[in-house]
């Protein structure tokens, strides 16, 4: 069945650093990819995403480019604040399905 | 706003007790969603609905019922025989058949056990 892979947390980085967090996926079809941000005690938020090839999804600094050919969808930042400290949740959407997401990676940013 | 509301935000359950998780939306969406999320777990699907009356089991549906009376309501009921349903559980909504849309959360309720 389809899933969804992310890099395993904690990730740990100072204010401005460059962040990326890899995300891989396998599916059939051609699934939507989303990434989904959960600050502490909240809900999910949509932080970004592409549905189709070579889209690239884009929202408050976040950056990631959906590759067909490497099955990724990995998550950018050129310069991390503390506001960013939170967990972020890679997913797949096929047609008619409920979302399929990763286990989350944890992000730590300290000033 | 249009949103999703999910109430109460804590829930106490004891043993052998049957307690529902309410979830209301206004975003006029055809589709809900519950999930479940445990630490290091991800969010698994325990259920989802894509019209009203209608429902489908998730990939952990067992000890959890749903119903789907109204467009804009989806309870969740986690049941005595669901054996560890500590965990913070968060609804959604989405249109329904749009791969390409995504889905809107509520702020989760968190339910432990006394």
């Amino acid at each position: 069945g389809d899933s969804v892979t992310q890099m395993e947390g904690p990730v740990t980085l100072s204010e401005e650093a460059f962040l990326t967090i890899n995300c891989t996926y396998t599916a059939t079809g051609y699934p939507s990819l989303f990434w989904y941000v959960q600050y502490p005690g909240e809900g999910l938020q949509l932080l970004l995403k592409a549905t189709k090839a070579d889209d690239k999804g884009s929202n408050k600094g976040f950056e990631a480019t959906y590759r067909k050919e490497t099955t990724s969808f990995h998550l950018e930042k050129g310069s991390v604040q503390v506001s960013d400290s939170a967990v972020y949740f890679c997913a797949l959407r096929g047609p008619g399905t409920a979302l399929i997401f990763g286990k989350g990676t944890t992000l730590s940013v300290s000033s | 706003d249009g949103g999703i509301t999910q109430s109460p935000k804590y829930l106490f359950r004891k043993e052998g007790q049957n307690v529902t998780l309410s979830c209301e939306q206004n975003l006029n969406h055809d589709a809900m969603y519950w999930y479940r999320q445990d630490p290091g777990q991800g969010l698994r699907l325990i259920y989802y609905s894509q019209i009203v009356n209608d429902f489908q089991k998730g990939d952990i549906a067992e000890g959890y019922s749903v119903s789907r009376e109204k467009k804009e309501s989806f309870p969740l009921t986690v049941t005595s025989a669901q054996k560890n349903p500590t965990a913070f559980y968060l609804c959604a909504s989405s249109i329904r058949e749009m791969g390409n849309q995504p889905q809107h959360f509520g702020d989760g309720t968190r339910l432990s056990i006394l």
